[in-house]
C-alpha cells in the first residue's frame, strides 16, 4: 500500500553543522505534511508543517522543503545542537475531504549530534 | 497548559491477559487519538474520536481491541486478550479539531509501554 518512508535510518552530524533529514512519500493525494521529533521515552513533538500548495516553510532553526514532483520532503535543522538528538518522523495527511484526516507516519530517522 | 496525561507508564502482562490504558487529553481538545508504536517504527493510528464519537477506527483490531470516550473527555483503550505482537508503546494524542488544519496540531502524551510475555 501507499506509505511514507525515509531514506536514511541514522544520521550523525557534528554540533554546529546543519542537518538534513529526508522523507519520500508515495501518496500523490497527500495534502498536508508534518515533521515530528521524538526523544527517548517521550511522545512525538510537533516541529513544523507544510501544506501541498507550498514548497518551503521556515521556523526557528528549521526549514521544511516539499518537492511534489518527486514526492520528497526534507527537514533542515540549522546549527544542530545536542538537544536536537532524537528520532524524526515525517507524517502525511491525505486531502481534507478524506474521512477522518488520518495521519500516516513514516519509519523515522535517528539524528545523533556529536559534541 | 497541562499536557496529555497517560497511565500507566509501563505494563507487563502475560499473553491472553487483559489490559487497559487511560488517557486524559488537553483541556478543550475535541479530538483524541490512540496510536500504537512498535519499536523502531512510526506510530500507527488505531482510533480517532471527535468528542465522544468515533471518526475512524479502520485500523483497530476490533476482535481484541476496544476504546471508548464516553463523556467526550478522557478515554480508555483495552486489549482483551493480549497477544505477543501487541508489545508496543501506546500513545494518546489530542488536538483542538480534526488533523489536517493548521492550528489543529496533535499533542502527544508520553505513552504506555506494554510488554506481553
Amino acid at each position: 500500500g501507499e506509505s511514507v518512508g525515509l531514506h536514511l535510518p541514522t544520521l550523525s552530524v557534528q554540533e554546529g553543522d546543519n542537518s538534513i533529514i529526508n522523507c519520500a512519500y508515495s501518496n500523490s493525494a497527500s495534502d498536508y505534511f508534518i515533521w515530528y521529533k521524538q526523544e527517548s521515552g517521550k511522545g512525538p513533538q510537533f516541529i513544523i508543517d507544510i501544506r501541498s500548495n507550498m514548497d518551503k516553510r521556515q521556523g526557528q532553526r528549521v526549514t521544511v522543503l516539499l518537492n511534489k514532483t518527486v514526492k520528497h520532503l526534507s527537514l533542515q535543522i540549522a546549527a544542530t545542537q545536542p538537544g536536537d538528538s532524537a528520532v524524526y518522523f515525517c507524517a502525511e495527511i491525505p486531502a481534507p475531504d478524506n474521512a477522518g484526516n488520518m495521519l500516516t507516519f513514516g519509519g523515522g530517522t535517528r539524528l545523533m549530534v556529536k559534541p | 497548559e497541562a499536557g496529555v496525561a497517560q497511565s500507566p507508564r509501563y505494563k507487563i502482562i502475560e499473553k491472553r491477559q487483559s489490559v487497559a490504558f487511560w488517557c486524559n487529553p488537553i483541556s478543550g481538545h475535541a479530538t483524541l487519538y490512540w496510536y500504537q508504536q512498535i519499536l523502531g517504527q512510526g506510530p500507527k493510528l488505531l482510533i480517532q474520536f471527535q468528542n465522544n464519537g468515533v471518526v475512524d477506527d479502520s485500523q483497530l483490531p476490533k476482535d481484541r481491541f476496544s476504546a471508548e470516550r464516553l463523556k467526550g473527555v478522557d478515554s480508555t483503550l483495552k486489549i482483551q486478550p493480549a497477544k505477543l505482537e501487541d508489545s508496543a508503546v501506546y500513545l494518546c494524542a489530542s488536538s483542538r479539531g480534526l488533523a489536517g488544519v493548521q492550528g489543529n496540531e496533535q499533542f502527544f502524551g508520553p505513552g504506555t509501554r506494554l510488554t506481553v510475555l
